[in-house]
């Protein structure tokens, strides 16, 4: 079983919509969680970073973390063709043992 | 700042030949991890350093891998020999002791012909 499952994709959504990308992760004891977007050739950036269950805001992004289904989600509202790219969910277990998922590529069609 | 660096950005190589990648972390930056990626197994962690000590090597795919960090200002990749299966993107990330935000290098794509 993989540390980090997500949906490969592609997901197409009309600009101006929401996007909706979604990733589970297998160990309980997981403690940190986050998203990257990583553009075609080039490298991964950090776009947000969720601690604790709830949901976090960050203007047009929001996280979403469930512990207890062990669930990770990504909300992008009003959906820019400057959103298309590959967005990789990741998991920090104790000490710095980061595990990312394979990526969910995002297509936004204008 | 100038961010993370990495060098080569390309490198082809023949199999069998030895392979070195260079990382230059943030300055400040006592964490420091090197990734491969590829389509089929996505980003994977090989190793990773805090303050210049190797913690975590589990991720190295095997004895032709090693890595070092001499200094907290540069870390290496050496892959010998190298195969073609070694072809992929290897990057380097770095982050602060008060922070879980990694900043990626721009990373060297590695082909081994």
């Amino acid at each position: 079983q993989k540390e980090v499952e997500q949906n490969s994709g592609p997901l197409s959504v009309p600009e101006g919509a929401i996007a909706s990308l979604n990733c589970t992760y297998s160990d309980r004891g997981s403690q940190s969680f986050f998203w990257y977007r990583q553009y075609s050739g080039k490298s991964p950036e950090l776009i947000m970073s969720i601690y604790s269950n709830g949901d976090k805001e960050d203007g047009r992004f929001t996280a979403q973390l469930n512990k207890a289904s062990q669930y990770v989600s990504l909300l992008i509202r009003d959906s820019q063709p400057s959103d298309s790219a590959t967005y990789l969910c990741a998991v920090m277990k104790g000490g710095n043992q980061f595990y990312f998922g394979t990526g969910t590529s995002l297509t936004v069609i204008p | 700042d100038a961010g993370v660096i990495q060098s080569p950005r390309h490198e082809v190589t023949e199999m069998g030949q030895e392979v070195t990648l260079r990382c230059k972390p943030i300055s400040g930056h006592n964490s420091l991890f090197w990734y491969r990626q590829t389509m089929m197994r996505g980003l994977e962690l090989l190793i990773y350093f805090n303050n210049n000590v190797p913690i975590d090597d589990s991720g190295m795919p095997e004895d032709r891998f090693s890595a070092k960090m001499p200094n907290a200002s540069f870390s290496t990749l050496k892959i010998q020999p190298s195969e073609p299966r070694d072809s992929a993107v290897y990057f380097c990330a770095t982050d602060r002791a008060d922070t879980d935000t990694q900043y990626f290098g721009p990373g060297t794509r590695l082909t081994v012909l």
